[in-house]
């Protein structure tokens, strides 16, 4: 969905590197979220904003942090990769306007430790 | 992009033919269910959602089914094409909650000419 937009797409990193992964959405929505993904799993809730002012510790938090500069922004930073954290990365946005928690993906960064 | 397919059950269909995609959701408390579908090389898309007060939702050849006595989602695709292909992932939401999804592994969709 082009109105969530991840970058980079691609990136590979070296052990013990610190990198980041943004996030940014024209939806409007006040909710966003860092998942991962790996292979044979399903999707794997890492942190989550609802709002600017609201941080939270997904399922798999350890070793990951996350920043929300802005409503439309939302920042992953891996503080000191290492080669498990190598997998897909996505973002997504939602809202309850409908009442309803339907997520939005952006198109993901795959994430290559060496 | 493959890689997200791997190791995850597969259905095979003829195209023409119709799909039915099976999910097992965890919480009886549950009460808004979601199917997306995943292309190689992107992130999961919206197709179809429903409420735990319905039974049966459709869509554009796309029709999902609850039953909540099994906890049992389902979605069917008829008339499959080849650009069904893609990994189908079901999540299933509790509002009582702090509004998490929850997503299942995928089932891996091949139509096949």
């Amino acid at each position: 969905d082009a109105d969530v937009t991840q970058t980079p797409r691609n990136r590979i990193t070296k052990t013990g590197k610190r990198i980041m992964l943004e996030c940014s959405q024209t939806k409007g929505h006040d909710r966003m979220y860092w998942y991962r993904q790996d292979p044979g799993l399903g999707l794997r809730l890492i942190y989550y904003s609802f709002d600017v002012k609201d941080i939270n510790k997904g399922e798999i938090s350890d070793g990951y942090s996350v920043s929300r500069q802005a409503q439309a922004k939302f920042s992953l930073s891996l503080e000191s990769a290492i080669p498990n954290q190598t997998a897909l990365y996505f973002c997504a946005t939602s809202d309850l306007g409908r009442g309803q928690e339907t997520q939005y993906f952006g198109p993901g960064t795959r994430l290559l430790v060496l | 992009g493959e890689s997200v397919g791997l190791h995850l059950p597969t259905l095979s269909v003829q195209e023409g033919d119709n799909s039915i995609i099976n999910c097992a959701y965890s919480n009886s408390a549950s009460d808004y269910f979601i199917w997306y579908k995943q292309e190689s090389g992107k992130g999961p898309q919206f197709i179809i959602d429903i409420r735990s007060n319905m039974d049966k939702r459709q869509g554009q050849r796309v029709t999902v089914l609850l039953n909540k006595t099994v906890k049992h989602l389902s979605l069917q695709i008829a008339a499959t094409q080849p650009g069904d292909s893609a990994v189908y992932f079901c999540a299933e939401n509790f509002s009582g909650g702090y509004n998490k999804l929850i997503f299942g592994a995928g089932t891996r969709l091949a139509v096949h000419p």
